[in-house]
């Protein structure tokens, strides 16, 4: 089965503590990315990578670092420096990142609430 | 940074009938997609739309791709209660190269 996954679906962290949310994609894609979404709220980019062992600031990266280390793989940590990380965390991915056929496929998103 | 600004904001209907929302931006987009999320999940693509004047239909949903490049609209004909959730549109291009930029989002709640 080819998709995104994201784990874990749900994720409690006390106060003070970094957590790393993961995001895995056997599409191949050259592109993922991380979004935060807060209740009726539309999605904000957080950080995004065009190819391996290269990845950009989006809109909200303070509080937040990535890595990608293979293709398939893009880690978001939520540092003890997010002043308000409980949110709705998406992942995606597309084909590349830049031309017209940049669609992008989300996961099924991880629900962080810090306690 | 590009903006989209997506309407209704919520949506109350009855079964069968037909829905129609939109989304207008002050600058051209070269791509636009329209995504649907249910609660606590992911967005799912709908429809995607490249080319100005574009229109693609997917079963009971119908998109198009605005003339002018800054707008893109999608309708629902004949709702049915699993069409409930909350549709975003998204743009690509512009000066948001690289990045697509979402819209709001139309709550859609169908009552039986």
């Amino acid at each position: 089965d080819g998709g995104i996954t994201q784990s874990p679906k749900y994720l409690f962290r006390k106060e003070g503590q970094n957590v790393t949310l993961s995001c895995e994609q056997n599409l191949n894609h050259d592109a993922m990315y991380w979004y935060r979404q807060d209740p009726g709220q539309g999605l904000r980019l957080i950080y995004y990578s065009q190819i391996v062992n290269d990845f950009q600031k989006g809109d909200i990266a303070e509080g937040y670092s990535v890595s990608r280390e293979k293709k398939e793989s893009f880690p978001l940590t939520v540092t003890s420096a997010q002043k308000n990380p409980t949110a709705f965390y998406l992942c995606a991915s597309s084909i590349e990142s830049g031309t017209n056929t940049d669609t992008q496929y989300f996961g099924p998103g991880t629900r962080l609430t810090v306690l | 940074g590009q903006q989209l600004n997506q309407s209704p904001q919520s949506m109350f209907i009855q079964e069968g009938e037909d829905v129609s929302m939109n989304c207008t931006s002050s600058s051209i987009f070269n791509t636009w997609l329209w995504y649907k999320q249910d609660p606590g999940e992911g967005p799912v693509l709908l429809i995607a739309l490249y080319k100005a004047g574009e229109l693609t239909s997917n079963g009971r949903l119908t998109a198009q791709f605005g003339i002018t490049r800054k707008d893109s609209f999608l309708n629902i004909s004949a709702s049915i209660p699993s069409d409930v959730g909350i549709y975003f549109c998204a743009g690509f291009g512009g000066t948001s190269y690289g990045k697509l930029t979402f819209g709001q989002g139309t709550i859609l709640t169908v009552h039986p």
